[in-house]
């Protein structure tokens, strides 16, 4: 699987936008991105994941560059509990979806 | 709809005890993952089973682990003999290797061995 480089850390406003980058340069053709989260001492929570189009639901919107060398994952209005460990994995589907967790982005969202 | 549920939520032993963690998988998911996280190493994948059968064992630090799933319903990971450096959370997750859908977890295991 392609490796993925995400930021340490991030600091992020209440009540604004968080955007999450991650690069993924060496993604190859069948393999997608997947955003996980996980808040401090529970499992890692699935949040959205995309191919190449961008893609939204309830939780965040992905935005993959048109190359799909990176992506940007976006909470469009950060809330406290929004506050966990941000992993951006690239995975093909067709190898029964293993998942390769690197450090992940460390979100803290601050009143 | 139920998600994952592992048993037990925490696990204190001596070491040298055997230890045996337990998962149910989503109903309807046919593969199924047993991840470990510490501070040191991160999450990482222990083994994977598709359709019951372990596909992908590599992960799987000693032979003192073991890992079964007799049925579609339930896994099972075995420690025998514990050891200090085997305290960490131990995650089972669930997924469908027939589509792109996302793999769950469950709350995990917090395993300490004294």
């Amino acid at each position: 699987d392609a490796k993925t480089t995400q930021p340490t850390s991030m600091d992020c406003a209440e009540g604004r936008a968080a955007n999450l980058p991650c690069n993924h340069s060496t993604i190859s053709g069948n393999e997608y991105v997947y955003w996980y989260r996980q808040i401090h001492s529970q499992g890692p929570q699935y949040i959205i994941h995309g191919l190449k189009n961008n893609e939204t639901n309830e939780m965040a919107s992905l935005i993959i560059t048109e190359d799909r060398k990176s992506s940007t994952l976006i909470l469009p209005h950060a809330t406290l509990r929004d506050t966990a460990v941000y992993y951006c994995i690239v995975s093909q589907y067709n190898a029964g979806n293993m998942l390769t967790f690197g450090g992940g982005t460390r979100l803290m969202v601050k009143p | 709809d139920a998600g994952v549920i592992q048993s037990p939520r925490h696990e204190v032993t001596e070491m040298g005890q055997e230890v045996t963690l337990r998962c149910k998988p989503i109903s309807g998911h046919n593969s199924l993952f047993w991840y470990r996280q510490t501070m040191m190493r991160g999450l990482e994948l222990l083994i994977y089973f598709n359709n019951n059968v372990p596909i992908d064992d590599s992960g799987m630090p000693e032979d003192r682990f073991s890992a079964k799933m007799p049925n579609a319903s339930f896994s099972t990971l075995k420690i025998q003999p514990s050891e200090p450096r085997d305290s960490a959370v131990y995650f089972c997750a669930s997924g469908a290797s027939y589509s792109n859908q996302p793999q769950h977890f469950g709350d995990g295991t917090r395993l300490s061995i004294l």
